[in-house]
């Protein structure tokens, strides 16, 4: 079955604690992304990759990185979170159909 | 950019009501998806359809792509329809989201 899988579901951390969050999935697909949602703002774009070692900023990219050094996964990286980092995050990858995406991640920056 | 709006942003129904969910884009585009966020913030993938009409058991899509506008039907309403609709567009390289309908079904 075709997956997205976001790690961790909930993170509750402190302000400029690095913190990694993961994304893997099992499809083989190129291209992958990252999005927040905030309310009365939607979801957001915040990096995406066409390919391995291939990444490029979205909407709102500061205070994030990313890398993609294996196809299946794409770790969203926030190297001194911040309170405004405080969102739902979803990780997805792209295929013929469409987009599929991970059940989420609830950040919390305090 | 594109622009994606949807209506109504909000809707109440009672169990076993029927209703009609529209999506507007501003711009052609050759990919186009429903979702469902359903309470515990999941994104549930309902359909893909940039053109055309796909059903799905008590829903269906219908994409009318020349005109910019893709609307999704829900019979038969139940409780579990509960949450917030989402219409996408694909633009270049970015997915972009319509602001939601968020539909609560009454017992």
């Amino acid at each position: 079955e075709a997956q997205v899988t976001q790690n961790p579901r909930y993170l509750i951390t402190v302000t400029g604690k690095k913190l990694t969050v993961t994304c893997s999935q099992n499809m083989n697909h190129e291209y992958m992304s990252w999005y927040r949602q905030d309310p009365g703002l939607g979801l957001r774009q915040i990096y995406y990759s066409m390919n391995v070692e291939v990444t490029d900023k979205g909407d709102v990219p500061e205070g994030y990185k990313v890398s993609r050094k294996e196809k299946r996964n794409f770790p969203l990286i926030l190297e001194s979170p911040s309170p405004n980092q405080t969102s739902l995050y979803f990780c997805a990858s792209r295929h013929r159909d469409g987009y599929t995406f991970g059940s989420g991640t609830r950040l919390t920056v305090v | 950019g594109i622009q994606v709006e949807q209506s109504p942003p909000d809707l109440i129904l009672q169990e076993g009501a029927n209703s009609t969910l529209r999506c507007n884009f501003s711009d052609s585009v050759n990919n186009l998806q429903w979702f469902h966020q359903n309470p515990w913030g999941q994104l549930i993938n309902l359909f893909y359809i940039p053109s055309g009409t796909k059903q799905n058991g008590r829903l269906s899509a219908t994409t009318v792509a020349t005109e910019r506008y893709s609307l999704l039907y829900i019979s038969s309403s139940q409780t579990t329809d509960s949450g917030v609709y989402f219409c996408a567009v694909k633009y270049g390289q970015n997915f972009v989201f319509g602001p939601g309908t968020r539909l609560s079904v009454l017992p």
